[in-house]
């Protein structure tokens, strides 16, 4: 199975306390997209790759929240100082290509659960 | 007021039941439409995509989309127990990031 994987699944963690979450994505997708699900409500966009590079940082809720990725591969959202209000699901998706003028799929990975208590 | 605007239901519907699913959204300026399905504590995968208005069909899966009234549908037909899931209606202009609307949770009973 070559889909996008995610981990950990789930994260418990207490206020306060740095986490970071990780996705792989589909091999060869150079595009990378972090969204999060908030209990009862749709996914918000939260940060897009292209390649190594974070064109559109947009979505992230405050300077609490990074993300990084290297080799075009892997990428790590990192949730600084967690509050209760973080608790959410983070999903990740991966798609072929920027989606410039033409839109390309974005293929979702199971997400990590995020608990902060 | 929300981009994107989709009842979160439930509905409920027995087996064999059409089912139609609808967003409405305000950006005049999305091009691309799709409807994602998500099993629960799975992510979501996409289902039929639609570029700009009109119809498309896959199987028992019509989606159609009305950019003069911003107004997107999906329809199921001969509803069954396993389509029981959210339905995500999302959409962009082209460029990268998805609008989501909040998924309305559909349960087919046998």
């Amino acid at each position: 199975g070559a889909g996008v994987s995610q981990s950990p699944s789930n994260k418990v963690t207490e206020k306060g306390k740095d986490v970071e979450l990780r996705c792989d994505p589909i091999s060869g997708h150079t595009a990378l997209y972090w969204y999060r699900q908030r209990l009862g409500q749709g996914l918000e966009f939260l940060i897009y790759f292209q390649g190594n590079s974070a064109p559109d940082k947009s979505g992230l809720p405050s300077d609490r929240f990074s993300a990084e990725r290297t080799g075009e591969s892997v990428s790590t959202l990192t949730i600084q100082r967690t509050q209760q209000e973080d608790s959410a699901v983070y999903l990740c998706a991966s798609s072929s290509r920027t989606g410039g003028l033409h839109q390309e799929t974005q293929y979702f990975g199971p997400g990590t659960r995020l608990l902060v208590l | 007021q929300k981009e994107v605007e989709q009842d979160p239901g439930p509905l409920s519907v027995p087996e064999g039941a059409i089912v139609s699913l609808n967003c409405t959204y305000s950006n005049s300026a999305f091009q691309y439409f799709m409807w994602y399905r998500q099993y629960s504590r799975k992510g979501p995968e996409l289902l039929m995509y639609t570029y700009s208005s009109g119809n498309k069909e896959d199987g028992r899966f019509t989606a159609q989309v009305d950019k003069s009234s911003k107004y997107i549908s999906l329809f199921i037909r001969d509803s069954q127990p396993s389509d029981s899931a959210t339905y995500l209606c999302a959409m962009n202009t082209g460029f990268q990031k998805l609008v989501f609307g909040t998924g309305t949770r559909l349960l087919v009973s046998p």
